[in-house]
């Protein structure tokens, strides 16, 4: 069985603060991929990234960055120097490497207050 | 470039009436298909999905069912809709062919319905 746990419900902060998004897996496979999607108002999942169980190596994109740690079965996320635009519901979830469907966290909401 | 279109946007029908959602996926060919629906309190179940035209997985036994008449359309019905079945119905598809579990799946823009 796969399980996604995203422990925060909803994070506020003031624009210009960091802020992580916490991601916790859990699978029996070896190989797996982890995602994350952004859920803006208008209810559109954005696909953010990708990452894949073999390559551990954290990822950078502009104000994103992704640390994905197999020890601990985490892929967290951050957003530095938030801003407003970044308000939204943002989703971890999990796909295993025999499965063709992705298991979702529960979301967390992320409201940046100018 | 691949897109992925559904329709309607937005949906109020009464009780006991039908429904019909479509999806209709552009620029890839065989691509497994996804309907997912959010209710109240934002978690994303998933309802069916397709890997390939007339073949339907469902994930959880409910009033809906789904269609896939064509390779890249994807068909979500019911005969007699029930207040419980209010939500935003999400479409997917996988983004380079089912042939890599590791896929990305790629989202529409949602349909709000409302079961009054």
């Amino acid at each position: 069985a796969q399980k996604v746990t995203q422990a925060q419900t909803e994070i506020s902060v003031v624009e210009k603060e960091d802020v992580t998004l916490d991601c916790v897996y859990e699978t029996r496979d070896t190989t797996y991929y982890l995602f994350w999607y952004k859920q803006p108002p208008s209810g559109e999942l954005v696909f953010l990234i990708r990452r894949n169980s073999f390559d551990e190596q954290n990822e950078i994109s502009g104000r994103y960055s992704w640390n994905f740690q197999k020890s601990t079965s985490s892929f967290n996320f951050t957003i530095t120097a938030s801003q407003v635009v970044d308000s939204a519901v943002y989703f971890c979830a999990l796909k295993g490497s025999g499965y063709s469907t992705l298991t979702f966290g529960k979301g967390t909401m992320l409201l940046v207050s100018p | 470039s691949q897109t992925i279109h559904q329709w309607p946007a937005t949906l109020v029908q009464p009780v006991g009436s039908p429904l019909s959602l479509e999806c209709t996926v552009e620029g890839t060919s065989n691509p497994n298909l996804y309907w997912y629906r959010q209710a109240a309190g934002r978690g994303l179940q998933l309802l069916f999905y397709s890997v390939g035209i007339g073949q339907i997985s469902s994930e959880v036994p409910q009033n809906l069912s789904a269609s896939r008449p064509q390779d890249r359309q994807f068909i979500l019905s019911s005969k007699k809709l029930l207040l419980s079945d209010s939500g935003f119905y999400l479409c997917a598809y996988t983004g380079e062919g089912r042939r890599s579990s590791g896929n990305t799946i790629y989202f529409g823009e949602g349909s709000w319905l409302t079961v009054v």
